[in-house]
């Protein structure tokens, strides 16, 4: 079975603290992808980032960063230097060849910043 | 712009009646997908169709039915059938057949309320 699991639910900091999001998957399948996605107040999610199985390297873009670790399943995401529009809730998701297009979404991290 | 649109944003509907929430691309995509979205629970697939006048039953098909008649339209009629239809309801489409490469972009999404 394919889980994405996203332990914390809510989460506040204040401006410019870093933070982090955590996210486990499950998976059987040997290729994979793995995603992250921000949902602003408005609804519409954004794509952040798809990282693939075979690619472990760190990502940086900007203030936001990503760690895939597949000994521990996790992908988690970093912001540095937090801001007020950094509020949303952020989804990881996974996407198997086994399960062709669809993805497996973790239930959010909803991120408040305060100024 | 290419883009999904979706409409209405919000739909108000009485119980026992059906509703029908539209979706459409111009991003030339052929797989389309419908989410439904409840508080703390994540993302949670409907259907999907890969290829026109074809679709498939996703994890909470009960209540719910689609239709692919055109590539840039994936309406989904909300049934009387469905005992909770107050939702979130999110599409998206993707660009290949068969590819758990590709990410999944989302429209803006329709809230949909049972009086």
């Amino acid at each position: 079975a394919q889980k994405v699991t996203q332990a914390q639910t809510e989460i506040s900091v204040v401006e410019k603290e870093d933070v982090t999001l955590d996210c486990v998957y499950e998976t059987r399948d040997t290729t994979y992808y793995l995603f992250w996605y921000k949902q602003p107040p408005s609804g519409e999610l954004v794509f952040l980032i798809r990282r693939n199985s075979f690619d472990e390297q760190n990502e940086i873009s900007g203030r936001y960063s990503w760690n895939f670790q597949k000994s521990t399943s996790s992908f988690n995401f970093t912001i540095t230097a937090s801001q007020v529009v950094d509020s949303a809730v952020y989804f990881c998701a996974l996407s198997a060849t086994l399960y062709g297009q669809n993805f497996v979404f973790g239930p959010g991290t909803r991120l408040s910043v305060l100024p | 712009d290419g883009g999904i649109t979706q409409s209405p944003k919000y739909l108000f509907r009485k119980e026992g009646q059906n509703v029908t929430l539209s979706c459409e691309q111009n991003l030339n995509h052929d797989a389309m997908y419908w989410y439904r979205q409840d508080p703390g629970q994540g993302l949670r697939l409907i259907y999907y169709s890969q290829i026109v006048n074809d679709f498939q039953k996703g994890d909470i098909a009960e209540g719910y039915s689609v239709s692919r008649e055109k590539k840039e339209s994936f309406p989904l009629t909300v049934t009387s059938a469905q005992k909770n239809p107050t939702a979130f309801y999110l599409c998206a489409s993707s660009i290949a057949v068969a590819s758990s490469y590709n990410e999944q972009f989302f429209g803006p999404g329709t809230r949909l309320t049972v009086l």
